[in-house]
């Protein structure tokens, strides 16, 4: 069965950092162009960042030069290293792979004094 | 930015009624490899998007054949017929031409009368 568990998320304050995980099972996150999307709360979808199958990775304007993406192949899993966060990155993030046929529960991510 | 606008905002149907949904793009979403990027998402309460559609009009596997999607360069629609209990939630058009970033529209909401 093809899965993706995010894990990570949390209270942090402004200017704090959280890495977030996305476990995959059921497919191989190396050959997909995996996502995070995120929606902050009441609002509607945000695509965030990707990480191509050759390891390029291209992020939204909002998140530039304070995320990063990345994946563990040995692990199957996907990360999203948030640095420098701001409230208005208070969101529930997802991981999505290529297709967007496949999404995880998504992790709640709170930043606030 | 491809920007994506989706009408009606809101939509309240009649079981067994018909609803459609629009979605517009600010550029055309057809790609030179022939393909046309568009995609829909229904995101029931407190669960993640689930993909309804790709490529305007193919039906992802276990999706009722109520959901059609139809339209071509930078207009495209979602109907659903014979709204059922199950369809309430709030639908989401999206971009994938490989121009990024990947955008939604705003998202309509669909409740059941």
């Amino acid at each position: 069965e093809v899965q993706l568990v995010e894990t990570g998320g949390g209270l942090i304050q402004p200017g704090g950092s959280l890495r977030l995980s996305c476990a995959a099972s059921g497919f191989n996150v190396s050959s997909n162009y995996m996502n995070w999307v995120r929606q902050a709360p009441g609002k509607g979808l945000e695509w965030v960042s990707v990480i191509y199958s050759g390891g390029s990775t291209y992020y939204a304007d909002s998140v530039k030069g304070r995320f990063t993406i990345s994946r563990d192949n040995s692990m199957n899993t996907l990360f999203l290293q948030m640095n420098s966060l701001r409230a208005e990155d208070t969101a529930v993030y997802y991981c999505a792979r290529w297709g967007f046929d496949c999404w995880g529960q998504g992790t709640l991510v709170t930043v606030s004094s | 930015d491809i920007v994506m606008t989706q009408t009606p905002l809101s939509l309240s149907v009649t079981p067994g009624q018909s609803a459609s949904i629009s979605c517009k793009s600010s550029q055309s979403l057809l790609h030179s490899d022939g393909k046309t990027y568009l995609y829909w998402f229904l995101q029931r309460p407190g669960q993640s998007p689930q993909l309804l559609i790709y490529e305007v009009s193919s039906r992802l596997s276990g999706v009722p054949d109520r959901f059609s999607g139809s339209g071509s360069g930078t207009d495209f629609t979602l109907k659903i017929s014979r709204v059922e209990a199950e369809d309430v939630g709030v639908y989401y058009c999206m971009q994938g031409i490989h121009l990024l970033p990947w955008t939604f529209g705003q998202g309509t909401k669909v409740e059941i009368k």
